[in-house]
């Protein structure tokens, strides 16, 4: 089955505790992307990747890292977490070769974070 | 994002056809219509998107006005497992590679037994 796979799905964790959300995605997919979701902000982009060993910043990369070593992982990591970084986050995946203009996007169920 | 205002709640008869409106009256010629679904807290669920056509998948259908300036999701025959929160989208900038989704308020769509 086709899916995006976060983990963990659920944590609680102290305030400077390096902590890492991994991500998945069993589809070969090139690009992949982490978005946060807050109430009343929607879900905001935090970095994206479209392809291994390339990442960039989305529209809110601070207090956040990503890395892309391998093309089926998207882990990402929050070095010294803050409680402004409880939220719900969520990882997305597309394949990406000869389809640009798409916004089909395949999302994971979600990691619920908070940060006392 | 081309803005886009969607009403913020709807109900629907389980069985019957949910009809979710969308104003996007600022897009632009190139720019495509997609919509989205949140059941609950899940992740979003891609559901259809058009550009000028209209369209339908085994989800749904996609109706866009001659002028581009409005669209209707029709869930045809709506059940309990189609409650959810309803995005419409039109993002800007998908060449660029980002594909950066705005997601706003939404449609909270409630389905009746």
């Amino acid at each position: 089955e086709a899916q995006v796979t976060q983990n963990p799905r659920y944590l609680i964790t102290v305030t400077g505790k390096k902590l890492t959300v991994t991500c998945s995605q069993n589809m070969n997919h090139e690009y992949m992307s982490w978005y946060r979701q807050d109430p009343g902000l929607g879900l905001r982009q935090i970095y994206y990747s479209m392809n291994v060993e390339v990442t960039d910043k989305g529209d809110v990369p601070e207090g956040y890292k990503v890395s892309r070593k391998e093309k089926r992982n998207f882990p990402l990591i929050l070095e010294s977490p803050s409680p402004n970084q409880t939220s719900l986050y969520f990882c997305a995946s597309i394949h990406s070769t000869g389809r640009i203009n798409t916004g089909e996007l395949f999302f994971g169920e979600g990691s619920r974070l908070t940060v006392l | 994002d081309a803005k886009t205002t969607q009403p913020p709640s709807m109900d629907c008869a389980e069985g019957r056809a949910a009809n979710l409106p969308c104003n996007h009256s600022t897009i632009s010629g190139n720019e495509y219509v997609y919509w989205y679904r949140q059941i609950h807290s899940q992740g979003p669920q891609y559901i259809i998107h058009g550009l000028k056509n209209n369209e339908t998948n085994e989800m749904a259908s996609l109706i866009i006005t001659e002028d581009r300036k409005s669209s209707t999701l029709i869930l045809p025959h709506a059940t309990l497992r189609d409650t959810a929160v309803y995005y419409c989208i039109v993002p800007k900038n998908m060449d660029t590679g980002r594909r950066a989704l705005t997601f706003g308020s939404g449609t909270r769509l409630q389905v009746q037994p």
